[in-house]
């Protein structure tokens, strides 16, 4: 069965430092998006992503973030410069018809220190 | 307002019926869906309803919607201990391609 995968599991980083979330969506899926789940709160949204450019994106999403798809495989997330509070697990999750049958991966646990 | 509310912990004997609850305040929501986290896993695409819906069945899961009410519920029939998990609420709101989650409700199923 298809899946979005995601790298890392974990990634501990340092307060101040970039990190580059790394997510590949399902094959034929042409939405993208990124959800966060602090730790003990709800999974928010974040960005969503169509046609090469961002549709919608929540007040948490800054200037510090930034999302890309390099080439046909790949979709990123990128926190410029990491905060505390930053620390959450990073949900990365793709569709082939807007939200409906959202295909979620398992996550990358970020840790800043 | 966003608030997606659900009961945190419920707590069941195998075989057992689970209902899980879940309020929403957005009555423009078109979708609303349940997902489920095991540890260390993703969020699985357990079932959705459309809002024009009150009740949609899929084997052992159960979805009703009172859209005067704005409560969804789940009910899992003869649940096993290998439903054990989190389970989120989450709805979609007209015109916004986004999921406004629940706080999500830790189902123990025991022996």
């Amino acid at each position: 069965e298809p899946e979005v995968t995601q790298t890392p599991s974990h990634q501990v980083t340092q307060m101040g430092q970039e990190v580059i979330l790394r997510c590949v969506p399902i094959s034929n899926h042409l939405y993208f998006y990124w959800y966060r789940q602090i730790l003990g709160q709800k999974v928010e949204f974040l960005v969503s992503f169509y046609n090469n450019e961002i549709s919608e994106k929540s007040e948490i999403f800054d200037d510090q973030f930034s999302v890309e798809r390099p080439d046909g495989s790949n979709f990123t997330l990128k926190i410029r410069s990491t905060k505390l509070e930053d620390s959450a697990m990073y949900f990365c999750a793709s569709s082939d018809a807007q939200v409906l049958g959202l295909f979620f991966g398992s996550g990358t646990q970020l840790s800043v220190l | 307002g966003e608030d997606v509310e659900q009961s945190l912990f419920l707590s069941v004997r195998e075989g057992d019926s689970s209902v899980i609850n879940c309020t929403y305040t957005d009555s423009s929501s078109t979708y609303l869906y349940w997902y489920k986290q095991e540890p260390g896993a993703g969020l699985q695409l357990l079932t959705y309803i459309f809002s024009n819906m009150d009740m949609k069945q899929d084997q052992r899961l159960t979805v009703l919607l009172n859209k005067k009410d704005k409560h969804l519920s789940l009910r899992i029939a003869d649940t096993q201990t290998g439903d054990s998990a989190i389970y989120f609420c989450a709805e979609e709101r007209t015109g916004f391609q986004k999921l406004v989650f629940g706080t999500g409700t830790r189902l123990l199923v025991s022996p």
